[in-house]
């Protein structure tokens, strides 16, 4: 139980461009969902929240226009990084946090994807 | 602002040996702590979380403790094996807050 998937696990496009990934979660509900950026040894660092129903709440630093998050249900939120630059690559990393309904997973206990590693030319 | 450091940064134990890691926060206000593993390339996989109320949790050859008052936690792995080599990240929770805060980890290679 409590697993979370990403999609793609990779992907390379051109400077320029905009890339979607996916996190779901795949067993449990998940109101509130996190997307995190990790660069190589280093720790992962939260970009925003993203809440089911409502607009997403971006850390300071980070660029809600460029970094568009949707949580349109209870089990998807995808993050698209619009008009990609190299400087963009990184591995993004999903969590969500379980809803706590009756016979599953401990509530409020984040779980991870797998990431996604960007890498745009 | 939470800070979690991790040390040592990297290390290499021969197998067997058992492993110590530490994480040290800044804010004591926390609602709880999980030690995370990670492979090269890899996502997180959970390995043990303790609430602010609990002192350590133990699974398996894994320990760790929480001392909430010195803003420390340490992991401990005991006999240590080659399957043990990942980096280890260490996560805080703060009280009223879904965010997590993490170290830059522990880079553990252990050596056959």
């Amino acid at each position: 139980g409590a697993v979370v998937s990403q999609h793609p696990s990779w992907v390379i496009c051109k400077s320029g461009t905009s890339v979607k990934i996916e996190c779901r979660s795949l067993d449990f509900q998940a109101t509130t969902m996190f997307w995190y950026r990790q660069f190589p040894k280093q720790s992962l660092m939260l970009m925003a929240t993203s809440n089911e129903g409502s607009k997403a709440t971006y850390e300071q630093g980070v660029e809600k226009d460029k970094f568009l998050i949707n949580h349109a249900s209870l089990t998807l939120s995808t993050l698209t990084v619009t008009s990609a630059h190299p400087e963009d690559s990184s591995f993004y990393i999903c969590s969500a946090r379980d809803d706590g309904l009756a016979g599953g997973p401990p509530p409020n206990e984040q779980f991870f994807g797998p990431g996604t590693r960007l890498t745009v030319l | 602002k939470q800070e979690v450091t991790q040390i040592p940064a990297a290390l290499s134990v021969p197998e067997g040996e058992n492993l110590v890691l530490n994480c040290s926060f800044t804010d004591s206000a926390i609602y709880n702590l999980q030690w995370f593993r990670q492979d090269p390339g890899k996502g997180l996989t959970s390995l043990l979380l303790i609430q602010s109320s609990q002192r350590e949790q133990t699974s398996g050859r894994l320990n760790a403790s929480l001392d909430k008052s010195s803003g420390r936690s340490t992991l401990y792995i005991a006999a240590s094996q080659p399957g043990d080599s990942a980096t280890y990240l260490c996560a805080v929770r703060r009280r009223g807050n879904n965010r997590l805060a993490f170290g830059k980890g522990n880079q553990v290679v252990v050596i056959p």
